[in-house]
């Protein structure tokens, strides 16, 4: 089955102590990115990368940094998590960058930062 | 930059209703526009697209028309059931090379029976 897994689905941690999202595509896509949802402000995009080792800032990169080594893993890193990190995750997939493609989600990771 | 603009909710309807959920955006050029929705303790799923304007893009019972000329992707559907509560993403994303998607802020929908 086509999908995009992440692990953890819930994490309670505490300022200051790095994490690590992963996320990972069983659908050979050159494409990934990280959003972070919040109420009211919607989805807003953290980093993205476009292919194996090449990454990029999205709207909302400070706090954050990620990695591609590999084409189906993208994890996400806190290295010092704060609380107003603490948000629902969701990494997306796709084909490739260009605009007529469109993104496959996973379930989301709750992150709470006390 | 480009945005999205969507109505706020909680829309809140009755089972065969008809629905109606508006979107503008702001770009440049000639995007593409989606709209995503999300049922409660998911991930977004894509629900339909349009690339160019006047397609007409069709999932579900649910439709969307790109009117460039009011820069609007208004989903509708005739007649909708409690399984289409949910929260609802407009979004676009640019056809200037690779680019981001850029989304609304998501409208929720209750049905109830």
């Amino acid at each position: 089955e086509a999908q995009v897994t992440q692990n953890p689905r819930y994490l309670i941690t505490v300022t200051g102590k790095k994490l690590t999202v992963t996320c990972s595509q069983n659908m050979n896509h050159e494409y990934m990115s990280w959003y972070r949802q919040d109420p009211g402000l919607g989805l807003r995009q953290i980093y993205y990368s476009m292919n194996v080792e090449v990454t990029d800032k999205g709207d909302v990169p400070e706090g954050y940094k990620v990695s591609r080594k590999e084409k189906r893993n993208f994890p996400l890193i806190l290295e010092s998590p704060s609380p107003n990190q603490t948000s629902l995750y969701f990494c997306a997939s796709s084909s490739d960058g260009s605009f007529s493609y469109e993104q496959y989600f996973g379930p989301g990771t709750r992150l709470t930062v006390t | 930059g480009d945005s999205v603009t969507q109505m706020e909710g909680p829309v809140t309807l009755s089972e065969e209703a008809f629905l109606t959920i508006n979107c503008t955006y702001t770009a440049t050029g000639y995007p593409s526009l989606f709209w995503y929705v999300q049922y409660p303790g998911e991930g977004l799923q894509l629900l339909l697209k349009a690339t160019k304007a006047d397609d007409k893009g069709s999932n579900k019972g649910f439709e969307a028309t790109y009117r460039k000329e009011t820069t609007s992707f208004h989903l509708e559907k005739g007649s909708v059931q409690v399984s289409d509560s949910a929260v609802y993403f407009c979004a676009l994303r640019s056809n200037s090379g690779y680019s981001t998607l850029t989304f609304g802020k998501g409208t929720m929908l209750l049905v109830s029976p």
